[in-house]
């Protein structure tokens, strides 16, 4: 069955540097998201991107954060100047259509920022 | 700032036995809900969806209910195995966008 899946599992980075997430989403589907989930809290809504372009943001997603997709399988998250709230679970997801339909989840990428 | 919320941060049952899964949503404008299962160390699972223009959906031992008029969603898991063992959490989709509000969660244990 085909999935989503990230890398790295986990990254560790130091306060101020640079990290880049990594997604390959299902490969027939168009729309893609980040998400974020703190430790014991709920999952937040980052970005969505469809056609190369960023479809939503949420107030998250300042100007520490931008998405690519480099190529034709990769989508990534980047954080330029990582802060010590930024760690938490990263997850991907991507899904067929528009945003009712189904969004299949990566396993995640747990950042923690020292 | 419009939420959603869970009432019940854990419930447990008996193995057998049928689940409630309560939400609450605040904004009046979502058109569509998810609920979501995630296990220990694993991204969120979809469950199963409903749309606003519907009460009641049902899937494989799983059933789905929206009351519109006290924004109230709730998931039932019939005869509840070990395996549904999971945080359980429940989404909203603002009308009109491509976003997801997500609650906080409810674990459900599942006891032998």
């Amino acid at each position: 069955e085909p999935e989503v899946t990230q890398t790295p599992s986990h990254q560790v980075t130091q306060m101020g540097q640079e990290v880049i997430l990594r997604c390959v989403p299902i490969s027939n589907h168009l729309y893609f998201y980040w998400y974020r989930q703190i430790l014991g809290q709920k999952v937040e809504f980052l970005v969505s991107f469809y056609n190369n372009e960023i479809s939503e943001k949420s107030e998250i997603f300042d100007d520490q954060f931008s998405v690519e997709r480099p190529d034709g399988s990769n989508f990534t998250l980047k954080i330029r100047s990582t802060k010590l709230e930024d760690s938490a679970m990263y997850f991907c997801a991507s899904s067929v259509g528009l945003a009712d339909n189904e969004q299949f989840f990566g396993p995640g990428t747990r950042l923690t920022v020292l | 700032g419009e939420s959603v919320g869970l009432h019940l941060p854990t419930l447990s049952v008996q193995e057998g036995d049928n689940s409630i899964i309560n939400c609450a949503y605040s904004n009046s404008a979502s058109d569509y809900f998810i609920w979501y299962k995630q296990e220990s160390g694993k991204g969120p699972q979809f469950i199963i969806d409903i749309r606003s223009n519907m009460d009641k959906r049902q899937g494989q031992r799983v059933t789905v209910l929206l009351n519109k008029t006290v924004k109230h969603l709730s998931l039932q898991i019939a005869a509840t195995q070990p395996g549904d063992s999971a945080v359980y959490f429940c989404a909203e989709k603002f009308s009109g966008t491509y976003k997801y509000i997500f609650g906080t969660g409810t674990r459900l244990k599942v006891l032998a």
